[in-house]
């Protein structure tokens, strides 16, 4: 069965950075994309960016850009979110999902979740 | 950007009820609308995508419609499990983005 398992929760001081993973199985690894989608405490889903698999091509959020950059590694079916210049406001649940057709419109299956606290 | 809007932004309802929740594009995004639930510390779930497509594993009680810029999702027969947060998606153009969520409670 697919399964999305993400890397564990993590404690940040402002300005660092944060680098999640999220280890794919159950399904060909390259034939969909991932999305990463975060969520602040206590409020809705933001959409992060998405990142082709297949040959890496990325769409990021725009209020992110210059701070995001999505990877995977097809050898160890992982992909990657890091955020640089980290803010409190960027404190939230960060989720990977997979694509439910192959261009990133829709999420059949999440990730379990990785908080990220960013505090002084 | 489009702008997705959902209403109610909380309902409150009682097991057995028909529940409606809409969601509005701020531009038309045919049929590339998905549905979510998501429960508290708990990743969002698929439910519907393709605007009315179910998803598989999701029981018949829910059903979504619509097309352009108004969709509808509607749980015919709330059961004690559906109390939760939904959220619809448009899958039509980059960046995506979800509405801002409505709770069954």
């Amino acid at each position: 069965q697919v399964q999305l398992v993400q890397s564990g929760a993590e404690m940040k001081k402002p300005g660092a950075s944060v680098k999640v993973s999220c280890k794919a199985s159950g399904y060909t690894f390259s034939t969909y994309g991932i999305s990463w989608v975060r969520q602040a405490p206590g409020q809705g889903l933001e959409w992060m960016g998405w990142i082709n698999v297949y040959n890496g091509n990325t769409n990021y959020a725009q209020k992110l850009q210059g701070r995001l950059t999505m990877t995977t590694d097809t050898s160890t079916r992982t992909a990657y979110m890091e955020l640089r210049s980290l803010r409190s406001d960027d404190t939230a649940v960060y989720y990977c999902a997979k694509d439910y057709y192959g261009s990133g419109s829709y999420y059949s299956h999440w990730g379990q979740g990785t908080l990220v606290t960013v505090s002084s | 950007d489009i702008q997705m809007t959902q209403s109610p932004s909380s309902v409150s309802a009682s097991v057995g009820d028909r529940v409606t929740i809409t969601c509005r594009a701020s531009q038309g995004i045919s049929n590339w609308l998905a549905w979510y639930q998501q429960k508290p510390g708990k990743a969002p779930k698929l439910l519907i995508y393709a605007a009315s497509s179910l998803q598989s594993g999701v029981p018949s009680r829910f059903s979504g419609s619509g097309s352009g810029t108004d969709f509808t999702l509607t749980i015919s027969s709330l059961q004690t499990e559906d109390f939760a947060t939904y959220y619809c998606q448009q899958g039509d153009s980059f960046p995506r983005t979800f509405g801002q969520g409505t709770k069954v409670e």
